[in-house]
């Protein structure tokens, strides 16, 4: 049971290249979710997915999108990169949100660390 | 709208001394209150949450939380400092029905041996 794994741990980009990020979760969680960390700022929601096939913005959409590719998986895109983009990413897994969701726990991964030139 | 406050950026703590890391937060509605803790260069793990049960919640490795309603705070707290307790710090309010939680900025903590 590997909880919550996301690829790169690491990534390099230069302004105007394009990434996708992978976030994937084997406790069968309806709801996943992206957010950036930033120093001083907590984190900061970009989109999530309460349910497959669903996808909302959070907070900082701008200059990303998402797809739920099935349950598992939810992957992260940046189309072109900014430097205002370098941050720490971190994908998270709950069992619901929503109607429901206010009170469950997220599961976080270990996080990637994008640096934009 | 929901907001949440974590009142010292930083905390300096003698191991072996308490530990008072403090949250205020604002809801509209009955609010769920969590924990996290994030030790360097990891995830966020949860240390313990409120969900309208107990007022205080006991969570792991010997932290505990009072909920107060008539303060609007969640403060963190654990009897003696263990060096392994360096680490950030993240109060989290979420509301049912919205699907979003808001995190605080973070405290850190430093435990001096």
């Amino acid at each position: 049971n590997a909880g919550v794994t996301q690829t790169p741990k690491f990534q390099v980009l230069k302004t105007g290249q394009s990434m996708t990020l992978q976030c994937a979760q084997d406790m069968n969680h309806n709801s996943m979710y992206w957010y950036r960390q930033d120093p001083g700022m907590g984190l900061r929601l970009i989109y999530y997915s309460a349910s497959e096939g669903t996808t909302d913005k959070g907070e900082v959409p701008n200059g990303y999108n998402v797809s739920r590719l099935n349950k598992r998986e939810f992957s992260l895109r940046l189309e072109s990169a900014a430097p205002s983009q370098t941050s720490v990413y971190f994908c998270a897994s709950s069992e619901a949100s929503g109607l429901a969701g206010g009170q469950y726990t997220q599961y976080f991964g270990p996080g990637t660390r994008l640096t934009v030139l | 709208a929901q907001s949440v406050t974590q009142l010292d950026s930083h905390v300096s703590v003698s191991e072996g001394t308490p530990v008072l890391l403090r949250c205020n937060y604002s809801s509209s509605y009955s609010p769920s209150l969590f924990w996290y803790v994030q030790h360097p260069n990891k995830g966020l793990q949860l240390l313990l949450k409120y969900t309208s049960a107990a007022t205080l919640v006991k969570g792991i490795n010997g932290f505990e939380a009072e909920f107060k309603k008539s303060e609007t705070s969640f403060h963190l707290t654990k009897p003696s400092a263990h060096m392994s307790d360096a680490a950030e710090y993240f109060c989290v309010v979420s509301v049912k029905g919205t699907g979003k939680s808001t995190f605080g900025d973070g405290t850190t903590l430093t435990v001096k041996p």
